[in-house]
């Protein structure tokens, strides 16, 4: 089955920037989506296909996708950026969803 | 604003079937998919399955088993059963409205389910 990984945790201090990797067989070729949930609360996405932003997704949030590595990438961070970010992929072999494991986002 | 409420039992003894329901709010029901995510305590999401309004369904291969996603577009709920259920499947349950290829772009605030006896 098809196997997305993210690493575990990114530490990154405020105004920085934080890049965090999804990394799966040719994920380029297929579209890639993240989310940020803090803790308590559901999931919001925050990148879809690949780099679109949602309305209301600061633009200090972007996404690219080649080869065999996703990356959302977040400038300026924020404090209230800490979170944990999943990726999420469509597998079609079987048609199915597949999440990464989940990255945690510290500010430092 | 499209909302979403997952609503059914907290706490399924094992062996049992875990019952779940979802209700849509501030949206039509029809020309979406509708889905089911879970969160383990401390883990990452695992997606079980949508069903797309007019009732065809796709599920996690994992789970397909023990899975049926159904939907009442009457009353714009849809609910999810997991039979069989052990402590595995102790999570956080989440329903989403999602795309074909699984982005979900609204989501409940989530229900905790425990299976204990």
């Amino acid at each position: 089955s098809y196997v997305l990984t993210q690493p575990p945790s990114v530490s990154v201090a405020p105004g920085q920037t934080a890049r965090i990797t999804c990394e799966g067989n040719n994920i380029g070729s297929k579209s890639a989506h993240w989310y940020r949930q803090k803790p308590g609360q559901a999931p919001v996405l925050v990148v879809y296909d690949d780099s679109d932003r949602p309305a209301g997704i600061p633009e200090r949030f972007s996404g690219s996708n080649s080869g065999n590595r996703a990356t959302l990438t977040i400038s300026r961070v924020e404090a209230g950026d800490e979170a944990d970010y999943h990726c999420q992929v469509w597998d079609s072999s079987p048609d199915h969803v597949v999440f990464g494991g989940g990255t945690k986002l510290t500010v430092l | 604003q499209v909302q979403l409420q997952e609503s059914g039992p907290g706490l399924v003894k094992p062996s049992e079937t875990l019952s779940l329901t979802c209700t849509v709010s501030g949206g039509s029901i029809n020309n979406y998919y509708w889905t089911w995510i879970r969160q383990s305590p401390g883990k990452g999401l695992e997606w079980i399955g949508y069903i797309y309004y007019s009732g065809t369904t796709t599920y996690n291969p994992s789970l397909k088993s023990r899975v049926t996603i159904s939907i009442d577009t009457s009353k714009n709920q849809f609910s999810l059963k997991l039979t069989s259920v052990t402590a595995a499947d102790t999570a956080v349950y989440y329903c989403a409205r999602g795309s074909y290829y699984g982005r979900g772009d609204y989501w409940g605030q989530g229900t905790l389910v425990t299976v204990s006896s």
